[in-house]
């Protein structure tokens, strides 16, 4: 069974601009929950969708959104970056099932905004 | 709010010896879970053990066995016969029954032959 699967890797935006991540899950996983992990701050949670809808969200600002699709994919959007958003974004899968929930996570996209 | 502390930010051990890992949380809930996971330098988050806070045994791994002091709120990773493979960091984490998971600040271990 495929892991976690995160688009792109790595990315280089410049300050003001807007960037879409993407993260695809374990097949058959219905949850997908957002990180951000910097030295500064260490792993904070963004947000969670659980069947289309968010299910948790993290003390993120409002620049930060995310959605996901009815194949259970993800996206997460950073508008009007600032230097501070520079840092890895994780995504984890996890099943729901019954109280099963452990979290897979993806890869990450390094993001460095300049 | 629920909080978690990782002591020591770095330790290291010899090869093939044992090294254990502190966590300590804080928490109002009773139905929660805990997690340790590791992260090597690819920077892909892996999960070493998980124990339900609701069962009194340890959990264990093959290597990896936790000590879980409920009342305490403590959740100890012991890793026996160390491998050089064994080096990353390490966060302990924390999620409450259809929650979010919480981490700690991170134990970075190296393991030296």
């Amino acid at each position: 069974k495929a892991g976690v699967t995160q688009t792109p890797r790595y990315l280089i935006k410049t300050r003001g601009q807007q960037v879409t991540l993407s993260c695809s899950p374990i097949s058959g996983h219905r949850s997908v929950s957002w990180y951000q992990q910097t030295p500064g701050q260490g792993l904070q949670f963004l947000f969670e969708y659980f069947s289309e809808t968010q299910r948790n969200k993290g003390n993120f600002p409002g620049r930060f959104s995310g959605r996901q699709f009815s194949n259970s994919r993800s996206e997460m959007n950073v508008s009007t970056l600032e230097l501070g958003d520079s840092a890895l974004y994780l995504c984890a899968s996890s099943l729901v099932v019954q109280g099963e929930n452990e979290q897979f996570f993806g890869p990450g996209t390094r993001l460095t905004v300049l | 709010a629920q909080t978690v502390t990782q002591s020591q930010p770095e330790m290291s051990v010899q090869e093939a010896e044992t090294v254990t890992l502190s966590c300590t949380y804080d928490t109002s809930e009773s139905n929660y879970y805990l997690f340790w996971y590791k992260q090597p330098p690819s920077r892909q988050m892996i999960l070493v053990i998980r124990q339900e806070a609701y069962k009194q045994q340890n959990a264990t791994e093959n290597r990896f066995s936790v000590n879980f002091q409920k009342a305490a709120k403590s959740f100890s990773l012991k890793i026996s016969d160390s491998q050089l493979g064994d080096t990353a960091m390490y966060f302990c984490a924390f999620m409450k029954r259809g929650g979010k998971l919480i981490f700690g600040q991170g134990t970075e271990l190296s393991v030296k032959p």
